[in-house]
């Protein structure tokens, strides 16, 4: 079955360093996003991405974050200058479709872990 | 900002039991509600999508109801087992993108 996956699985950085975090979207989906849940909290969107261009992004998705579709299977999420609060679980999403009932398959997740 | 709740936080039960929680969320502009479940390193694995007042789904011994004039959804799960250990997300569709609930961690017991 075919599913989303995310490398690295944990990633720690010092403070102000650059992360790129990866993301391979199923093979055949369109739309990506980028969600992340710090420890305790909710889950939270970050990003939503089609057609080669960002869709959609919330507040927290400032100039310091960027996302990128390289090629045709990754997706990044890149963090300019890491700070203490982006330690989080970063999670990637593909669907095929942009409608509300079909659903996002998620990754597994990336742990960054910002020192 | 569109809330969406989640109660309770964690709940612990014998395996063999019944049990149920609940995901609210706000009833005007609905478009769709997403149950998935997420177990410790695993992706999150969409359960249910839902999208019409007084729907029921059901996959195995899980299944879900909608309100979406009072705004909730219960999920439920019958003859809880170990492996329905986890934690379950409710999360409304909002202009492509999805807004979650805390969650709910279950815990089942042999």
């Amino acid at each position: 079955e075919p599913e989303v996956t995310q490398t690295p699985s944990h990633q720690v950085t010092q403070m102000g360093q650059e992360v790129i975090l990866r993301c391979v979207p199923i093979s055949n989906h369109l739309y990506f996003y980028w969600y992340r849940q710090i420890l305790g909290q909710k889950v939270e969107f970050l990003v939503s991405f089609y057609n080669n261009e960002i869709s959609e992004k919330s507040e927290i998705f400032d100039d310091q974050f960027s996302v990128e579709r390289p090629d045709g299977s990754n997706f990044t999420l890149k963090i300019r200058s890491t700070k203490l609060e982006d330690s989080a679980m970063y999670f990637c999403a593909s669907s095929g479709v942009r409608v509300p009932l079909n659903e996002q398959f998620f990754g597994p997740g990336t742990r960054l872990t910002v020192l | 900002i569109l809330n969406v709740e989640q109660s309770p936080q964690s709940l612990h039960v014998q395996e063999g039991d019944s049990t149920n929680f609940t995901c609210s969320f706000p009833s005007s502009n609905f478009y769709a509600l997403h149950w998935y479940r997420w177990e410790t390193a695993k992706s999150p694995e969409a359960l249910f999508v839902m999208t019409l007042n007084g729907d029921e789904k059901k996959k195995g011994r899980i299944s879900a109801t909608l309100n979406t004039k009072e705004g909730y959804s219960y999920l439920y799960i019958k003859g809880s087992q170990p492996e329905d250990s986890a934690t379950y997300l409710c999360a409304c569709y909002n202009t492509d993108k999805l807004i979650f609930g805390t969650g709910t961690r279950l815990q089942v017991f042999p």
